[in-house]
Order: C-alpha cells, then sequence, then structure tokens
C-alpha cells in the first residue's frame, strides 16, 4: 500500500493561502490522491481528490506533480475555520472495496 | 452535515463485554465502511459493505462484524472487548460502489475499561 508523509503541524495567517504537502513517493499508476479534513471531535469531511492532472473546486486546488511522486493541497484564502487536521491519503482498491488509508496528517492552525 | 448518523455518541464498556454500534446514511447511499480512530491517530479501515455484504476487510480480526440492512443503515459489533479496543468508530457511506466521496458520520466513542 502507498503510504503518505506529511508535516506534523503548520501554522497559516488568516487571510493567506494555506499549501499543505504531502509525500507519497510509493504510489501506484492507478492509485488517487485523496484529501480529507477533521475538525475536533467530528467525522472526517472530503475536501477534493485526483489521479493526474491538477483539480479545483470551491473549497481547494489539489497540484500534483507530474511524476505524481508528491502533491499540496492549497486553500487560497484561510480562515479560522479551516483549522483542522488535513490528511493526504492514497485509495486503495481492492475488489470493489475502496479503502481509505489515513495517515497521522497535518494539523493546521489559522491564526488571526 | 453530511446526512449520516451514528449511535450512541457515546459508550462505556468493560473488558470482555460485547457492543453494537450503528449507522443511517442519506437515501440511496448502499455503501457503508466502517473506520477506527484511536486518539491521535488516523481513521484505520475496518470493512465495507455493499448490498448487505462485506466486500473488504482491513487488519481486523475476525471479533470485528458487521451488518448491512435492506434499508442500508448498518451495524459494527465488536465480541471480547479489550483496552485497545477504546477509540472513535466512524462510518462512511456513499452512494454507489464506484462513487468516489465517502459521507462520514460524526463517530462513536467507545471507552473499554
Amino acid at each position: 500500500d502507498a503510504k503518505t508523509t506529511q508535516p506534523p503541524s503548520m501554522d497559516c495567517a488568516e487571510g493567506r493561502a494555506a499549501n499543505l504537502p504531502c509525500n507519497h513517493s510509493t504510489i501506484s499508476g492507478n492509485e488517487y490522491v485523496y484529501w480529507y479534513r477533521q475538525i475536533h471531535s467530528q467525522g472526517p469531511q472530503y475536501i477534493i481528490h485526483g489521479l493526474k492532472n491538477n483539480e479545483t473546486n470551491e473549497m481547494a486546488s489539489l497540484i500534483i506533480t507530474e511524476d505524481r511522486k508528491s502533491s499540496t493541497l492549497i486553500l487560497p484564502h484561510a480562515t479560522l475555520r479551516d483549522t483542522a487536521v488535513y490528511y493526504c491519503i492514497v485509495r486503495v482498491d481492492s475488489g470493489s472495496a475502496r479503502q481509505l488509508t489515513f495517515g497521522s496528517g497535518t494539523q493546521l492552525t489559522v491564526l488571526p | 452535515e453530511t446526512g449520516v448518523t451514528q449511535s450512541p455518541t457515546h459508550l462505556i464498556k468493560t473488558r470482555g463485554q460485547q457492543v453494537t454500534l450503528r449507522c443511517s446514511s442519506q437515501s440511496g447511499h448502499n455503501t457503508v465502511s466502517w473506520y477506527q480512530q484511536a486518539l491521535g491517530q488516523g481513521p484505520q479501515f475496518i470493512f465495507q459493505y455493499y448490498r448487505e455484504e462485506e466486500n473488504g476487510r482491513g487488519n481486523f480480526p475476525p471479533r470485528f462484524s458487521g451488518l448491512q440492512f435492506p434499508n442500508y443503515s448498518s451495524e459494527l459489533n465488536v465480541n471480547a472487548l479489550e483496552l485497545d479496543d477504546s477509540a472513535l468508530y466512524l462510518c462512511a457511506t456513499r452512494p454507489g460502489v464506484d462513487s468516489n466521496e465517502q459521507f462520514f458520520g460524526p463517530g462513536t466513542r467507545l471507552t473499554v475499561l
């Protein structure tokens, strides 16, 4: 299973872009990169996912390097409510089971 | 709000007991996965159910079992509870086995004494 490596914590000023890195050097060609976040005492919330191309939605942008060994989640204008643990995940498909393998994540703290 | 509900919110059991946790999904979400999240760690995949059958399992012993009902609600059963089973148990549903996004419930906090 491809594993991910993230910094344990990061700070970001409110209103600035938050750039969260993730290394997944052993990712296979058909494995997707997912990002979820978890605000304290709540269930994880889906943010975005991608395979090869960069992706953007209303919450964030996902930049995947050409060799797919790393990616960056970008929150363009961080707010205090974006303070959470952010998980970079490589999705493993075993038959029809889609298993999300979570690591320890990055604690993002948005500072006023 | 994801529309996924779990009950109970908190539960305290003693070692050796059995526990049943419940999950109800949004209408039409026919696939459910269960995760265990120990304190300070990310969620770990337990198993997945689709159309009332288990079709994927993580590295958990057989004393962790589940059920999915015709209305797609689900149960997680844990027998012979151990202290290390203390964790937040999360269920995640999605509208189809091929859909990309999983919707997580708020979890059940289980404490084993």
